[in-house]
């Protein structure tokens, strides 16, 4: 059983690009969600899908967009890029109508300047 | 506004000794309680979880304490290890939104040989 893995694990943008961060879900696993991590803070919910659609979104703007395909890989992008968008990026996969539990992968580490 | 709120932020203690944190939540419709412990460059991983329909649960030397009317819950660690020094997040879900979690801010613990 293979876990959650996650592309790239570290990258340097500027303001105003954009970036991609992939992420491969565990075997058998129907939903992704996205997590921004602030440095020393807890995990904060972008979105998830499930299905190939958005199905939950948290307090992000338009700008961070999602894509999940067919084999339950899933793509976060984000537009305009902002100092405060520095953070780690976590991607956890999980089963819908499982016991609830999210197998997150190791994180993208994404530095705004 | 915090859903979930954590303390204390950091915690030191002694190998063998108990590791208590504890955490307080908002709204009463939350029904899932995860524990996830996470070590430098890695992803959070489920450590233990809770339902609001038991008061309590143990898992080797981990244990959820849940009081409901006073919208609480803790983590014990007993006989603290080096191994165990990480960091600790709370959390809680609706299952019915599928696995949107709210995260506390997380608790440095250091275990001192």
């Amino acid at each position: 059983e293979t876990g959650v893995t996650q592309s790239p694990t570290h990258l340097i943008k500027t303001r105003g690009q954009q970036v991609t961060l992939r992420c491969s879900s565990q075997s058998g696993h129907n939903t992704v969600s996205w997590y921004q991590q602030a440095l020393g803070q807890g995990p904060q919910f972008i979105f998830q899908y499930y299905r190939e659609e958005e199905n939950g979104r948290g307090n992000f703007p338009p700008r961070f967009s999602g894509l999940q395909f067919p084999n339950y890989s899933s793509e976060l992008n984000v537009n305009a890029l902002e100092l405060d968008d520095s953070a780690l990026y976590l991607c956890a996969s999980s089963l819908v109508g499982g016991p609830g539990e999210l197998f997150f992968g190791e994180g993208s580490r994404l530095t705004v300047l | 506004q915090q859903q979930v709120k954590q303390s204390p932020q950091s915690l030191i203690v002694q190998k063998g000794g108990i590791s208590i944190i504890n955490c307080a939540y908002e709204n009463t419709a939350f029904d899932y309680f995860p524990w996830y412990q996470q070590f430098p460059g890695k992803g959070p991983a489920l450590l233990i979880a809770i339902r609001p329909d038991v008061s309590e649960k143990k898992e080797g030397r981990f244990t959820i304490s849940f009081n409901k009317s006073a919208k609480q819950f803790s983590l014990h660690i007993m006989d603290s290890q080096p191994g165990d020094s990480a960091t600790y997040f709370c959390a809680a879900s609706f299952s019915n939104t599928g696995n949107q979690f709210y995260f506390g801010t997380g608790t440095s613990l250091t275990v001192i040989p």
